[in-house]
Protein backbone atom coordinates (compact mmCIF):
# COMPACT_ATOMS: atom_id res chain seq x y z
CA UNK A 1 0.00 0.00 0.00
CA UNK A 2 1.74 3.25 -0.78
CA UNK A 3 -0.62 5.45 0.90
CA UNK A 4 -2.03 6.82 -2.29
CA UNK A 5 -5.33 6.43 -3.27
CA UNK A 6 -7.68 6.98 -5.87
CA UNK A 7 -11.20 7.10 -6.76
CA UNK A 8 -13.50 5.46 -8.38
CA UNK A 9 -11.10 2.54 -9.57
CA UNK A 10 -13.20 2.09 -12.50
CA UNK A 11 -15.42 4.33 -14.49
CA UNK A 12 -17.43 3.54 -17.49
CA UNK A 13 -19.28 6.24 -19.29
CA UNK A 14 -21.35 7.23 -22.56
CA UNK A 15 -19.26 9.35 -25.23
CA UNK A 16 -19.92 13.36 -25.02
CA UNK A 17 -20.15 13.07 -21.10
CA UNK A 18 -17.98 14.86 -17.97
CA UNK A 19 -16.37 12.54 -15.38
CA UNK A 20 -14.32 13.66 -12.47
CA UNK A 21 -11.28 11.24 -10.79
CA UNK A 22 -10.40 11.84 -7.43
CA UNK A 23 -6.72 11.32 -5.96
CA UNK A 24 -5.46 11.71 -2.31
CA UNK A 25 -1.99 11.46 -1.28
CA UNK A 26 -0.53 11.22 1.71
CA UNK A 27 0.27 14.30 3.62
CA UNK A 28 3.90 14.50 2.62
CA UNK A 29 3.75 14.56 -0.71
CA UNK A 30 3.86 17.79 -1.83
CA UNK A 31 4.03 17.35 -5.30
CA UNK A 32 1.41 15.06 -6.77
CA UNK A 33 1.23 13.97 -10.71
CA UNK A 34 -1.39 12.39 -13.41
CA UNK A 35 -0.50 10.24 -15.87
CA UNK A 36 -2.45 7.95 -18.27
CA UNK A 37 -1.88 4.65 -19.56
CA UNK A 38 -3.14 3.29 -22.32
CA UNK A 39 -2.82 -0.33 -23.18
CA UNK A 40 0.45 -1.47 -23.97
CA UNK A 41 2.38 1.51 -23.13
CA UNK A 42 4.31 2.95 -20.28
CA UNK A 43 2.31 5.91 -18.21
CA UNK A 44 2.50 9.20 -20.17
CA UNK A 45 2.68 12.75 -17.71
CA UNK A 46 -0.57 14.49 -17.76
CA UNK A 47 0.32 17.40 -15.20
CA UNK A 48 2.15 17.83 -12.29
CA UNK A 49 1.25 20.59 -8.66
CA UNK A 50 3.76 21.75 -6.59
CA UNK A 51 1.35 22.18 -3.32
CA UNK A 52 -1.61 23.92 -4.99
CA UNK A 53 0.15 25.40 -7.90
CA UNK A 54 0.05 23.72 -11.30
CA UNK A 55 3.16 24.30 -12.61
CA UNK A 56 3.40 22.26 -15.35
CA UNK A 57 0.86 20.96 -18.02
CA UNK A 58 1.81 18.21 -20.96
CA UNK A 59 0.33 19.02 -24.46
CA UNK A 60 -1.71 15.32 -23.98
CA UNK A 61 -3.84 17.64 -21.63
CA UNK A 62 -6.20 19.12 -24.08
CA UNK A 63 -8.36 21.78 -23.24
CA UNK A 64 -11.42 19.39 -22.29
CA UNK A 65 -9.20 17.96 -19.08
CA UNK A 66 -8.87 20.39 -16.08
CA UNK A 67 -7.12 19.45 -12.56
CA UNK A 68 -7.03 20.85 -9.62
CA UNK A 69 -5.66 20.61 -6.12
CA UNK A 70 -7.22 22.79 -3.70
CA UNK A 71 -5.53 23.60 -0.81
CA UNK A 72 -2.52 21.17 -1.94
CA UNK A 73 -4.02 18.08 -0.68
CA UNK A 74 -6.18 15.84 -2.77
CA UNK A 75 -6.54 16.60 -6.56
CA UNK A 76 -9.31 16.28 -9.07
CA UNK A 77 -8.71 15.43 -12.93
CA UNK A 78 -12.15 16.10 -14.56
CA UNK A 79 -12.49 15.20 -18.48
CA UNK A 80 -15.48 17.19 -20.22
CA UNK A 81 -17.20 15.93 -23.43
CA UNK A 82 -15.47 12.61 -23.16
CA UNK A 83 -14.07 10.80 -26.18
CA UNK A 84 -13.65 7.29 -26.95
CA UNK A 85 -9.69 8.36 -27.37
CA UNK A 86 -9.94 8.94 -23.64
CA UNK A 87 -10.37 5.66 -22.46
CA UNK A 88 -7.62 4.55 -20.39
CA UNK A 89 -6.33 4.43 -16.73
CA UNK A 90 -5.67 7.65 -15.05
CA UNK A 91 -2.80 7.04 -12.13
CA UNK A 92 -2.14 9.78 -9.89
CA UNK A 93 1.31 9.56 -8.02
CA UNK A 94 2.87 11.77 -4.63
CA UNK A 95 6.06 12.90 -4.65
CA UNK A 96 8.28 13.69 -2.00
CA UNK A 97 12.34 13.53 -2.98
CA UNK A 98 12.95 11.56 -5.94
CA UNK A 99 10.70 8.29 -5.32
CA UNK A 100 6.78 8.78 -6.84
CA UNK A 101 4.35 6.33 -5.20
CA UNK A 102 1.62 5.62 -7.45
CA UNK A 103 -1.81 5.24 -6.28
CA UNK A 104 -4.14 2.33 -8.28
CA UNK A 105 -5.23 3.82 -10.63
CA UNK A 106 -9.23 5.03 -12.06
CA UNK A 107 -10.00 2.48 -15.50
CA UNK A 108 -11.86 5.26 -17.74
CA UNK A 109 -13.96 3.45 -20.30
CA UNK A 110 -16.21 5.53 -22.91
CA UNK A 111 -18.51 3.53 -24.86
CA UNK B 1 13.39 15.31 -25.44
CA UNK B 2 14.42 12.87 -23.07
CA UNK B 3 12.75 9.07 -23.78
CA UNK B 4 13.28 5.61 -22.47
CA UNK B 5 13.67 2.47 -24.83
CA UNK B 6 12.87 -0.98 -23.27
CA UNK B 7 13.63 -4.41 -25.02
CA UNK B 8 9.66 -5.51 -26.25
CA UNK B 9 8.04 -8.20 -24.54
CA UNK B 10 6.40 -10.49 -23.33
CA UNK B 11 9.58 -12.23 -21.73
CA UNK B 12 8.86 -15.75 -20.75
CA UNK B 13 11.25 -17.90 -18.52
CA UNK B 14 11.02 -21.03 -16.59
CA UNK B 15 11.34 -20.59 -12.60
CA UNK B 16 15.03 -20.16 -11.53
CA UNK B 17 16.68 -18.89 -15.00
CA UNK B 18 18.38 -15.80 -14.98
CA UNK B 19 16.50 -12.03 -16.50
CA UNK B 20 17.80 -9.24 -18.40
CA UNK B 21 15.56 -6.50 -19.43
CA UNK B 22 17.29 -4.06 -21.42
CA UNK B 23 16.88 -0.53 -20.83
CA UNK B 24 18.51 2.27 -22.20
CA UNK B 25 17.88 6.15 -22.37
CA UNK B 26 18.06 9.16 -23.55
CA UNK B 27 18.52 12.81 -21.61
CA UNK B 28 19.62 15.94 -21.85
CA UNK B 29 21.08 16.48 -17.69
CA UNK B 30 21.78 14.22 -15.31
CA UNK B 31 18.72 11.98 -14.35
CA UNK B 32 18.08 9.59 -12.35
CA UNK B 33 16.73 6.35 -13.18
CA UNK B 34 14.02 3.93 -12.01
CA UNK B 35 12.43 0.58 -12.62
CA UNK B 36 8.82 0.34 -11.45
CA UNK B 37 6.94 -3.27 -11.68
CA UNK B 38 2.90 -3.36 -12.08
CA UNK B 39 1.62 -6.37 -10.72
CA UNK B 40 -1.84 -7.80 -11.97
CA UNK B 41 -4.50 -5.84 -10.58
CA UNK B 42 -2.06 -3.58 -8.58
CA UNK B 43 -0.63 -0.24 -8.92
CA UNK B 44 3.07 1.00 -9.56
CA UNK B 45 5.62 -0.36 -7.12
CA UNK B 46 9.08 1.24 -7.33
CA UNK B 47 11.47 -1.50 -7.38
CA UNK B 48 14.66 0.36 -7.34
CA UNK B 49 16.43 3.50 -8.16
CA UNK B 50 19.94 4.87 -8.96
CA UNK B 51 20.51 8.81 -9.07
CA UNK B 52 24.12 8.99 -10.51
CA UNK B 53 26.93 7.17 -12.94
CA UNK B 54 27.80 4.22 -11.75
CA UNK B 55 25.56 3.21 -8.96
CA UNK B 56 23.55 0.11 -8.40
CA UNK B 57 20.02 -0.15 -7.25
CA UNK B 58 19.40 -3.50 -5.86
CA UNK B 59 15.57 -5.09 -3.96
CA UNK B 60 14.26 -7.66 -3.91
CA UNK B 61 17.44 -9.79 -5.75
CA UNK B 62 16.67 -7.41 -8.69
CA UNK B 63 19.79 -5.04 -9.99
CA UNK B 64 20.50 -2.74 -12.18
CA UNK B 65 23.63 -0.92 -12.74
CA UNK B 66 23.19 3.43 -13.92
CA UNK B 67 25.63 3.26 -17.14
CA UNK B 68 26.43 6.88 -18.47
CA UNK B 69 28.97 5.51 -20.61
CA UNK B 70 26.36 3.49 -22.60
CA UNK B 71 23.37 5.07 -21.08
CA UNK B 72 21.87 1.89 -20.09
CA UNK B 73 20.00 0.29 -16.78
CA UNK B 74 19.33 -2.82 -17.27
CA UNK B 75 17.66 -5.05 -14.73
CA UNK B 76 18.79 -8.37 -13.84
CA UNK B 77 18.18 -11.03 -11.63
CA UNK B 78 19.45 -14.36 -10.83
CA UNK B 79 16.90 -16.59 -10.31
CA UNK B 80 13.49 -15.67 -10.86
CA UNK B 81 10.38 -16.85 -9.43
CA UNK B 82 6.90 -17.43 -10.52
CA UNK B 83 5.72 -14.68 -7.95
CA UNK B 84 8.07 -12.08 -10.51
CA UNK B 85 5.48 -12.21 -13.24
CA UNK B 86 4.11 -8.81 -13.95
CA UNK B 87 4.96 -5.95 -16.33
CA UNK B 88 8.03 -3.77 -15.71
CA UNK B 89 8.76 -0.18 -16.63
CA UNK B 90 11.90 1.65 -16.94
CA UNK B 91 11.92 5.35 -16.15
CA UNK B 92 13.83 8.37 -15.86
CA UNK B 93 13.63 11.97 -14.13
CA UNK B 94 15.22 14.94 -14.07
CA UNK B 95 14.26 16.16 -10.93
CA UNK B 96 17.02 17.33 -8.56
CA UNK B 97 16.01 17.65 -4.94
CA UNK B 98 15.62 21.66 -5.37
CA UNK B 99 14.61 21.94 -8.38
CA UNK B 100 10.22 21.85 -9.01
CA UNK B 101 8.52 19.56 -11.63
CA UNK B 102 9.83 16.89 -14.24
CA UNK B 103 7.73 13.99 -14.56
CA UNK B 104 8.97 10.13 -14.61
CA UNK B 105 9.13 9.35 -18.51
CA UNK B 106 8.41 5.72 -18.79
CA UNK B 107 9.37 3.16 -21.58
CA UNK B 108 6.54 0.97 -22.75
CA UNK B 109 6.97 -1.90 -20.27
CA UNK B 110 8.11 -5.43 -21.00
CA UNK B 111 5.87 -8.09 -19.59
CA UNK B 112 7.55 -11.09 -17.55
CA UNK B 113 6.20 -14.39 -16.97
CA UNK B 114 7.31 -16.83 -15.23
CA UNK B 115 6.43 -20.92 -15.20
CA UNK B 116 6.97 -23.69 -12.81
Amino acid sequence: DTGVSQDPRHKITKRGQNVTFRCDPISEHNRLYWYRQTLGQGPEFLTYFQNEAQLEKSRLLSDRFSAERPKGSFSTLEIQRTEQGDSAMYLCAGRSGTEAFFGQGTRLTVV
Amino acid sequence: GDSVTQMEGPVTLSEEAFLTINCTYTATGYPSLFWYVQYPGEGLQLLLKATKADDKGSNKGFEATYRKETTSFHLEKGSVQVSDSAVYFCALSELGLSQAGTALIFGKGTTLSVSS
